[in-house]
């Protein structure tokens, strides 16, 4: 398994502001995630972040919006931008490691836009 | 379309009380499905993977199975600590290591 750390934990923002959240494994892994849940629902696939380029987006997530970093195999970046209060929502990053199909997820950064 | 339907949306049991959960998929080629235990506030807490029709794991009260077309989680004798949200997820083997989740059950063991 994998031990994955995500900060800031939660922010309050305000409308037009960006915010950039920090994914951090603790071992080497071969993908890494971006999910979205919004209260209530299940988890949205933001992206794949991808190391050495660019991230790969999924059908209405656009890189303006959320711009994703992974600069070496342990971390990864996602930016949410000129937020508005539809963005607030939990952001949480995964991971896969080397020969292995599942998942492993971290706490999660709840984020609430005013 | 690939697509990962659960049920019950929430479901409510008295301690001591089995009952189990189903997940049904709509796939290409399955590669895998996942069940995770989701805590309120918590991110996803992987529990297992299944790859192929008639396999079963367990752990503790939870035991897993799948067939073709859906997989249940069967709760032997849950206690209130088992109280949380059951997400399932499948890979299908065109998706290059995306996995799909489903909308997940709320369960709630009452003491």
């Amino acid at each position: 398994s994998a031990v994955i750390s995500q900060k800031p934990s939660r922010d309050i923002c305000q409308r037009g502001t960006s915010l950039t959240i920090q994914c951090q494994v603790d071992s080497q892994v071969t993908m890494m995630f971006w999910y979205r849940q919004q209260p209530g629902q299940s988890l949205t696939l933001i992206a794949t972040a991808n190391q050495g380029s660019e991230a790969t987006y999924e059908s209405g997530f656009v890189i303006d919006k959320f711009p994703i970093s992974r600069p070496n195999l342990t971390f990864s970046t996602l930016t949410v931008s000129n937020m508005s209060p539809e963005d607030s929502s939990i952001y949480l990053c995964s991971a896969l490691l080397a020969g292995a199909y599942e998942q492993y997820f971290g706490p999660g950064t709840r984020l609430t836009v005013t | 379309e690939d697509q990962v339907t659960q049920s019950p949306e929430a479901l409510r049991l008295q301690e001591g009380e089995s009952s189990s959960l189903n997940c049904s998929y709509t796939v290409s080629g399955l590669r895998g499905l996942f069940w995770y235990r989701q805590d309120p506030g918590k991110g996803p807490e992987f529990l297992f993977t299944l790859y192929s029709a008639g396999e079963e794991k367990e752990k503790e009260r939870l035991k897993a199975t799948l067939t073709k077309k859906e997989s249940f989680l069967h709760i032997t004798a849950p206690k209130p600590e088992d109280s949380a949200t059951y997400l399932c997820a499948v890979q299908a083997g065109s998706s290059a290591s995306k996995i799909i989740f489903g909308s997940g059950t709320r369960l709630s063991i009452r003491p």
